[in-house]
Parts: C-alpha cells; structure tokens; sequence
C-alpha cells in the first residue's frame, strides 16, 4: 500500500511569488491535514480537509489556502510568499481525522524563500 | 485554545543512558499520541493512550498517561544510536496539536 505522497520534494521561490504544493494520501483515507514545520515553531496546524470540504483551519494568515479534490488528492497554495514562509511543509492522512486516529505523513515539500 | 508543551527542547546523552521526555497540556486530554521524526524524515506515530494512568511499552521505550489525562511522558531505557531523532507529543484536538518535540541526540 503506498504511503502519502507529496511533490514537490524540494522548491526554491522568490519573494512575492506563489506556490502549490500536492499531496497524494493513502488510499481509502479522505482526511488530509497540512502542517507547517520549522525549526523554532515545531509543528503547527495550517488546515484539515474532508470530502473536499475544509472543517478546520490553524491561525495562519489568507495567503495560506488550499482545496480537496474527489479523489481526496490535496493542493496547498501560498501566494506573496514572505521569507518567513521557508519551511518544511508536511501532509498528513486519515480515514475520517477522527480524534483517535493516527496520522501517516508525507516525506514533505521543503520550501525555501529567497 | 489548547496548548501543549514538551521538555526539554533538546537533550543529548551518552549511548546506553535513560532518557525522558515530558509533555504538559493546558486542558484535559482525552487521548494522547507520540510520533517520532528522525532527522532528514517525517514524523511517524508510535503510539496512542487513552486511559488515565495508561502505561504502554514497546521495547525500551514506556509511555505513561497521567491520571488527570493532562501529561504524559517517554522513557527510553538504555538509548541506542537509532533512537536519535525528535519526539513529540500530540493531543486530540481536531487540529491534533503537537507539542514543540524533544530533540534527542545519542552519543556513541
């Protein structure tokens, strides 16, 4: 069974640009999450989609958005990229993000800022 | 919102000693899961608690689960090499919150 995937494995932008980034989840899990990870902030929580619907969302300013396609593959999209937007930035999966469910993550998009 | 800390930030210690990391949540848990992410990696999920006062072991590792379901704790009993990486501790919340990790570095 394949793991969560996520592409680009690597991106370098600029300041002002955009960018999207792609997560595949497992097979038969419709939960996809985005987490935002950096070196003093740790992991912090951008957005949670289902079914192609977002029910939860971290404080993260609009510029951060993203959406959920049918076959629950996953889009994020930072517009006027900041150099403060360099991060690891990791999806995760589930069945349904139930509060007892174990996330299975993606090897990440490393995202630099210049 | 819920807030969930983890100490140390970082802790380096000699191949073969004991290693703890603490995790303190401002609310009440109602479960609780530890990942670990290896340098270079992702974070993997090792385990989930769910009673008060839980107490689970894989190998050499322990996790507690504390009575009030507010902290929770990783031991490791005598750290290899490949236990090197940062854990963290996560709570339920729909967002599942991670706390900031515990960096782990063995020394051979």
């Amino acid at each position: 069974k394949a793991g969560v995937t996520q592409t680009p494995r690597y991106l370098i932008k600029t300041r002002g640009q955009q960018v999207t980034l792609s997560c595949s989840p497992i097979s038969g899990h419709r939960s996809v999450s985005w987490y935002q990870q950096t070196p003093g902030q740790g992991l912090q929580f951008l957005f949670e989609y289902f079914s192609e619907t977002q029910r939860n969302k971290g404080n993260f300013p609009g510029r951060f958005s993203g959406r959920q396609f049918s076959n629950s593959r996953s889009e994020m999209n930072v517009s006027t990229l900041e150099l403060g937007d360099s991060a690891l930035y990791l999806c995760a999966s589930s069945f349904q993000h139930a509060t007892n469910e174990k996330l299975f993550f993606g090897s990440g998009t490393q995202l630099s800022v210049l | 919102g819920q807030q969930v800390m983890q100490i140390p930030q970082y802790q380096h210690v000699q191949e073969g000693e004991d290693f703890t990391t603490y995790c303190n949540s401002s609310t009440t848990l109602s479960n609780i899961q530890w990942y670990k992410q290896r340098p270079g990696g992702h974070p993997v999920f090792l385990i989930q608690l769910v009673k008060s006062g839980e107490v689970k072991k894989q190998k050499r590792l322990t996790f507690q689960f504390g009575e009030a379901k507010k902290n929770s704790s990783l031991h490791i009993t005598a750290t290899q090499t490949t236990d090197v990486g940062t854990y963290f501790c996560a709570g339920p919340a729909r967002q599942l919150t991670f706390g900031s990790g515990t960096q782990l570095t063995v020394l051979p």
